[in-house]
Parts: C-alpha cells; sequence; structure tokens
C-alpha cells in the first residue's frame, strides 16, 4: 500500500516550457488536491477534484490545468512555466472533500529557470 | 472553508523541554486536525479532535479545544530532536474542505 505517490521528485524547466506532474493514490479515495508550498508559506490550493469526473479551482489557478484521468490519478499541467511557478507541489487525497483527513505524496521540487 | 491561524510562527526548545503550539479560528467548527510536516516532505496527520471533546491524548501529544475561545493548542511533551518540524492546524466546518494556514516551525535543539 503506497498511499499517495508523484512523480517526478525534481525537475527543471526553462522559462516557457510545459510538464504535466503526476499523482497517484492507492486508498480508493475519492477526492483528490494540488497544493503549492513556497518557502516559508503555507500550502495553497491550487486545483482540487471532488469526485472522479469533477475538477474545481482553488486559490491559485492560472498557469494549471488538471486533469482527473481516473478514481486513482489527477495530474497537473503546467502549460508554459514562468518562474513564478517554481515551488515544491504536493498532491494530496481524501475519502471525501469536505472536511476529511487528508493524505499527502512527497511532493516535487520544481524550479523554472 | 475556513483557515486556522497558527501562534508562534516560530517555536526554538531544547531537547525534553515541552513544546506548546496554538491554533486560533474564527466560526464554528465540527472538529480540528492537527497535522506535522518535516523538512521537505508531505503534511502528516496527526490527531483529529472532535467539538464536544475538551482534551485528546495521542502518545507524547495533548491536543486542547476550547471552543468559546474559538482556539486550540498542541501540546509535545518531552521533546526530541525528531520532533522538528512545521505543525499545521485545520479547523473543520460542515460542507467545506480543510485549508491549511502557515503553520508553526519548531526547532528542537540536542
Amino acid at each position: 500500500n503506497a498511499g499517495v505517490t508523484q512523480t517526478p521528485k525534481f525537475q527543471v524547466l526553462k522559462t516557457g516550457q510545459s510538464m504535466t506532474l503526476q499523482c497517484a493514490q492507492d486508498m480508493n479515495h475519492n477526492s483528490m488536491y494540488w497544493y503549492r508550498q513556497d518557502p516559508g508559506m503555507g500550502l495553497r490550493l491550487i486545483y482540487y477534484s471532488a469526485s472522479e469526473g469533477t475538477t474545481d479551482k482553488g486559490e491559485v489557478p492560472n498557469g494549471y490545468n488538471v486533469s482527473r484521468l481516473n478514481k486513482r490519478e489527477f495530474s497537473l499541467r503546467l502549460e508554459s512555466a514562468a518562474p513564478s511557478q517554481t515551488s515544491v507541489y504536493f498532491c494530496a487525497s481524501s475519502p471525501l472533500v469536505q472536511a476529511d483527513t487528508q493524505y499527502f505524496g512527497p511532493g516535487t521540487r520544481l524550479t523554472v529557470l | 472553508s475556513q483557515q486556522g491561524e497558527e501562534d508562534p510562527q516560530a517555536l526554538s526548545i531544547q531537547e525534553g523541554e515541552n513544546a506548546t503550539m496554538n491554533c486560533s479560528y474564527k466560526t464554528s467548527i465540527n472538529n480540528l486536525q492537527w497535522y506535522r510536516q518535516n523538512s521537505g516532505r508531505g503534511l502528516v496527520h496527526l490527531i483529529l479532535i472532535r467539538s464536544n471533546e475538551r482534551e485528546k491524548h495521542s502518545g507524547r501529544l495533548r491536543v486542547t479545544l476550547d471552543t468559546s475561545k474559538k482556539s486550540s493548542s498542541l501540546l509535545i511533551t518531552a521533546s526530541r530532536a525528531a520532533d522538528t518540524a512545521s505543525y499545521f492546524c485545520a479547523p473543520e466546518t460542515s460542507g467545506s474542505r480543510l485549508t491549511f494556514g502557515e503553520g508553526t516551525q519548531l526547532t528542537v535543539n540536542p
């Protein structure tokens, strides 16, 4: 039982490049989330998916797109990376979206030059 | 959704001492959760306290909840260097998803 897995662990991009961050969970959770965390700051929600087939914007969605591929997988895409998107990205999942315990992946450290 | 505010922002203590972190929130809640984040890692759920509970223990962790003051505290007793981490509270409100604040950065010096 791996919990929440994320790939890649590290990535360096040049401004304007695109990439997709992958996330998968094996806990049969309905809800999944993408957060970013900048130095010395808390987590900011980018997008979330309350259930398979649905996605919603969080606090900071600009510059990102998401896909809930199936119940297990939730990907985050940067179409044209900018230096402001340099951050650590965390994926999380929970049984339900309403106020339920969340389980986090190990994170992806992204640097945009 | 409602965000908790952790206080202090940073706390530095010696190994063996107790560490107390506080969380305040604004509106009525159902439950409140505490999470820990080790450097460079994802958050890990520590403990959940329900609105009808005043105190809850889990190993060296003690959480209190005062709904009249809209506040909670997390006490770590006999701290260890391995307790060095950021700690976040997450108040639960009916029908809303969790929101995380900026956390308290705890440093336990050997």
